[in-house]
């Protein structure tokens, strides 16, 4: 089936050190997104990319990074450059256009 | 820049009940707009979708919701609740032409009794 998988599921991570959570897509599509997600603020976008090799900031991108080398892989780096990055990270693809987004499980980001 | 409100933080209904959960938006132009449900811990379920045409759009497990654009509204609507519905359901909105970039409300959590 097709879909989309985030790794891991949950993350744990050390003051002032960078980790990358993974996203995979086999449904063909062209566009994906980073979202982070708090309780009570609904979803923010963190990154976007429309297109292999371009990627754009969304509202939240400061202490993020995010490479698009390949169509169906889009990680993302959480920085120590980040001072809060407790919360639940959702990434998610679309075709593009007006069309929806498909949103993989997530992944649980915490600091020990 | 567009906004989407959710004005109810949680609702409450009984197993059977109608529901409608109010979405509105604040848009220069022509939005499209969605309706996602998520349960806890998971990933986002698109329920359904307007782009444009009639007004009243079914989705996915008997949910429906019906585009008023005098309103500036979007609300949610499913006439008897079952208690598997209970989840967090999100009104999104974009713009035609805008890269396929959503404004999510902050979401709606409901409650089913039985």
């Amino acid at each position: 089936d097709g879909g989309i998988t985030q790794s891991p599921k949950y993350l744990f991570r050390k003051e002032g050190q960078n980790v990358t959570l993974s996203c995979e897509q086999n449904l063909n599509h062209d566009a994906m997104y980073w979202y982070r997600q708090d309780p009570g603020q609904g979803l923010r976008l963190i990154y976007y990319s429309q297109i292999v090799n371009d990627f754009q900031k969304g509202d939240i991108a400061e202490g993020y990074s995010v490479s698009r080398e390949k169509k169906e892989s889009f990680p993302l780096t959480v920085t120590s450059a980040q001072k809060n990055p407790t919360a639940f990270y959702l990434c998610a693809s679309s075709i593009g256009g007006d069309q929806p987004q498909h949103f993989g499980d997530g992944t649980r980001l915490s600091i020990l | 820049a567009q906004s989407v409100t959710q004005p109810d933080i949680h609702i409450t209904v009984s197993e059977g009940a109608s529901l409608e959960l109010r979405c509105n938006y604040s848009y220069g132009a022509t939005p499209y707009l969605f309706w996602y449900v998520q349960s806890p811990g998971q990933g986002l379920q698109l329920l359904l979708k307007y782009f444009s045409g009639d007004t009243l759009v079914q989705g996915i497990k008997g949910f429906e919701a019906e585009f008023k654009r005098s309103q500036s509204s979007f609300n949610l609507r499913k006439p008897s609740v079952h208690w598997s519905d209970a989840a967090e359901y999100f009104c999104a909105v974009g713009l035609t032409g805008g890269g396929n970039k959503l404004t999510f409300g902050t979401g709606t959590q409901l409650k089913v009794e039985l």
